[in-house]
């Protein structure tokens, strides 16, 4: 079974700063999916990013980044130049690759409060 | 684009009653799946369906059932309802063939047992 930690319950930052979300995952699969989901008051589950095992080089999406570190089984956010509508819920997330049958498991959160 | 819908987006119950939620696939995705998230907790993995078969189940309680219809529409049914089912239920949907799968969740559907 796949486990995913998230160790900062909570985290703030100034606006226009850069934050990093920490994520170590556990698993004995080769070939897998790591994520970032974003969950504002709204509860809406928000995509963030996306990074394949087999990729070595780290995805990103605008102000969003990982450091994925494959042997560490870690997997890190980078959110630069923080903005107000950032604050939300972030959950790192596992899925293996097995076609019909990619079931996500979630970290237990990291809240993130970006200040004005 | 279309996105995955949920229906109804909110539900009272009262204990021992029996709740229907349900979920529309985006078009031509072929897998559904079910998460439960309680208040302040991770969402956590209930059951999916494949081509209208169920491709793996986690912590679903007996009570709950659920199946996925030819349509590729996919229902949870939860009977004999608790206080702790009280959550934000959601669903997803993918398909399989292509670069990009599209995993997606719907906006969810807040169950709350009186």
């Amino acid at each position: 079974a796949q486990t995913v930690t998230q160790s900062q319950p909570e985290m703030s930052v100034q606006e226009a700063e850069t934050v990093t979300l920490s994520c170590t995952y556990d698993t004995s699969e080769s070939n897998y999916y790591l994520f970032w989901y974003k969950q504002p008051p709204s509860r809406q589950m928000i995509l963030v990013i996306r990074q394949e095992a087999y990729k070595q080089q780290n995805a990103t999406e605008n102000r969003f980044s990982v450091n994925f570190q494959k042997a560490a089984k870690s997997f890190s956010l980078k959110i630069s130049d923080s903005q107000l509508g950032d604050t939300a819920m972030y959950f790192c997330a596992f899925m293996k690759h097995d076609f019909g049958n990619e079931k996500l498991t979630f970290g237990t959160g990291t809240r993130l409060t970006i200040i004005p | 684009a279309a996105g995955v819908i949920q229906s109804p987006r909110h539900l009272i119950k009262e204990k021992r009653e029996t709740a229907t939620l349900k979920c529309y696939p985006i078009p031509r995705h072929d897998t559904v799946y079910w998460y439960q998230q309680g208040p302040g907790q991770d969402p956590q993995f209930l059951i999916s369906f494949y081509e209208k078969m169920q491709s793996d189940k986690g912590s679903i309680p007996d009570r709950f059932s659920a199946q996925q219809f030819s349509d590729y529409h996919s229902e949870l049914n939860m009977s004999s309802l608790e206080l702790g089912d009280s959550a934000l239920y959601f669903c997803a949907s993918s398909r399989t063939q292509g670069a990009d799968y599209g995993y997606t969740f719907g906006s969810g559907t807040r169950l709350t047992v009186v």
